[in-house]
């Protein structure tokens, strides 16, 4: 059975730093991985999406990677931001969408 | 927002009753799914639909039941509401499956039942 594991649970950091979330799967057979966004009481946003067969994918300030064989990704946020405060999830696509329970990123100026 | 709605965002109900929610997408897109989110278990799919009338079960789909009779509407059923069925139930689409299955979400409704 595919589990999705995000560590750290929370993290907080002051503004200007440039940090790592990290997320873990225990299945190398996924179609793609995906990152999202959610705000409190909010809806996900989707950030990155990446097929299984790139290593990584970049959107303005972040950046996510893909080690399929270890079953590993990170999002890298350069240059973070108090708007970048939020709870950042990953999901792997098999034949559905499995979720991680999220990192929960506090940025403080 | 995908244009992706959901209705209604919020309702408290009591134990027993049924209760639907709607989903609406103005994107014509094949692919609809129903989740909820609990804390310490993330986002569970219910249930998904991959085109009209074409529906299956998810991870946790004891409970629910789903109808798609247009490719824009995707409703959620709860025949009779359970005090565990208090969760925010989130509504996503995408235009594929596989590799390219980019999933856009919906901006949640939170249900109550006492």
């Amino acid at each position: 059975k595919q589990e999705v594991t995000q560590i750290p649970a929370a993290l907080s950091v002051p503004e200007g730093e440039n940090l790592v979330l990290n997320c873990s799967f225990t299945d190398s057979a996924i179609y793609n991985l995906q990152w999202f966004r959610q705000d409190p009481g909010k809806g996900l946003t989707s950030l990155l999406l990446i097929q299984s067969s790139q290593r990584e994918q970049t959107s303005g300030r972040l950046n996510a990677s893909l080690d399929k064989s270890s079953g590993r990704s990170t999002l890298y946020i350069a240059a973070s931001q108090p708007g970048d405060s939020a709870t950042y999830l990953c999901a792997v696509e098999t034949d559905k969408l499995i979720f991680g329970t999220g990192t929960r990123l506090q940025v403080f100026p | 927002d995908a244009g992706i709605t959901q209705s209604p965002r919020h309702k408290v109900t009591e134990t027993g009753t049924p209760v639907t929610l709607r989903c609406h997408q103005t994107e014509n897109h094949r692919y609809m799914y129903w989740y909820r989110q609990d804390p310490g278990h993330g986002l569970r799919l219910i249930h998904y639909s991959y085109g009209v009338k074409d529906t299956d079960k998810g991870e946790v789909s004891d409970g629910y039941s789903v109808s798609r009779s247009k490719t824009e509407d995707f409703l959620l059923t709860l025949e009779s509401a359970t005090s565990s069925q208090t969760s925010v139930y989130f509504c996503a689409i995408s235009a594929i499956s596989g590799a390219y299955n980019e999933q856009f979400f919906g901006p949640g409704t939170r249900l109550t039942v006492l």
